[in-house]
């Protein structure tokens, strides 16, 4: 298996460009996770995803983020427009049905707003 | 609401000594709890779980992590650490919310293992 495949890996772009960041879950898994992780403020979850349906958006910190799970091999996250704030590197992860509740987190993307 | 605390921002030791790194958990009913690792510039990696049975779970990379259910503390330890242990480590409980469930982390220790 080729585990949660995420892209890019590093995004380096300037404040108010618009920045998606793109998840491949692991195949049968069917929650899917969005977390950020900066050194201020930990590992933040920002939303997650059951059978393709957003559950819990609480942690998306403004509307500048928007998540969207279109079919269940693929989820994006978007910034519109992007800040330095949002700079810090988002990790996508998968649990299938049915799991104790072990996630598989993909590399991360590290995103850099200028 | 279900959380933990990882009461130590860092933890050094030195290879071939013991290692612990501490969680603590408040829960209501029975907790799933998870230790991941993650090493620089990588994704979390699951270590190991408890669900039931045994109070002492064995995980990857010879860690192993007790539970105590009286001082609701969830420790990760090795006995004989490696420099390339040295990583941030996240303790972590399975939280049921509205029928669904979701895993809530701890702010993470950084292991430090000096050769």
């Amino acid at each position: 298996d080729a585990g949660v495949i995420q892209s890019p890996r590093h995004e380096v772009t300037e404040m108010g460009q618009e920045v998606t960041l793109r998840c491949k879950p692991i195949s049968g898994h069917n929650s899917l996770f969005w977390y950020r992780q900066t050194m201020m403020r930990g590992l933040e979850l920002l939303i997650y995803f059951n059978n393709n349906v957003p559950i819990d958006d609480s942690g998306m910190p403004e509307d500048r983020f928007s998540a969207k799970m279109p079919n269940a091999s693929f989820s994006t996250l978007k910034i519109q427009p992007s800040e330095p704030r949002d700079s810090a590197v988002y990790f996508c992860a998968s649990c299938g049905t049915g799991n104790t509740g072990e996630l598989f987190f993909g590399e991360g993307s590290r995103l850099t707003v200028l | 609401a279900q959380s933990v605390a990882q009461p130590e921002d860092q933890v050094n030791v030195a290879e071939g000594n013991p290692l612990t790194v501490k969680c603590t958990y408040s829960v209501s009913g029975n907790p799933y709890l998870f230790w991941y690792v993650q090493y620089p510039n990588r994704g979390l990696q699951f270590l190991l779980k408890y669900i039931t049975g045994d109070n002492l779970v064995k995980g990857s990379y010879g860690f192993e992590a007790e539970f105590n259910k009286s001082q609701t503390s969830f420790h990760l330890k090795k006995p004989s650490a490696l420099v390339s242990d040295s990583a941030l480590y996240f303790c972590a409980v399975r939280a049921r919310e509205a029928g669904f469930q979701k895993l809530v982390f701890g702010t993470g220790t950084r292991l430090l293992v000096s050769p």
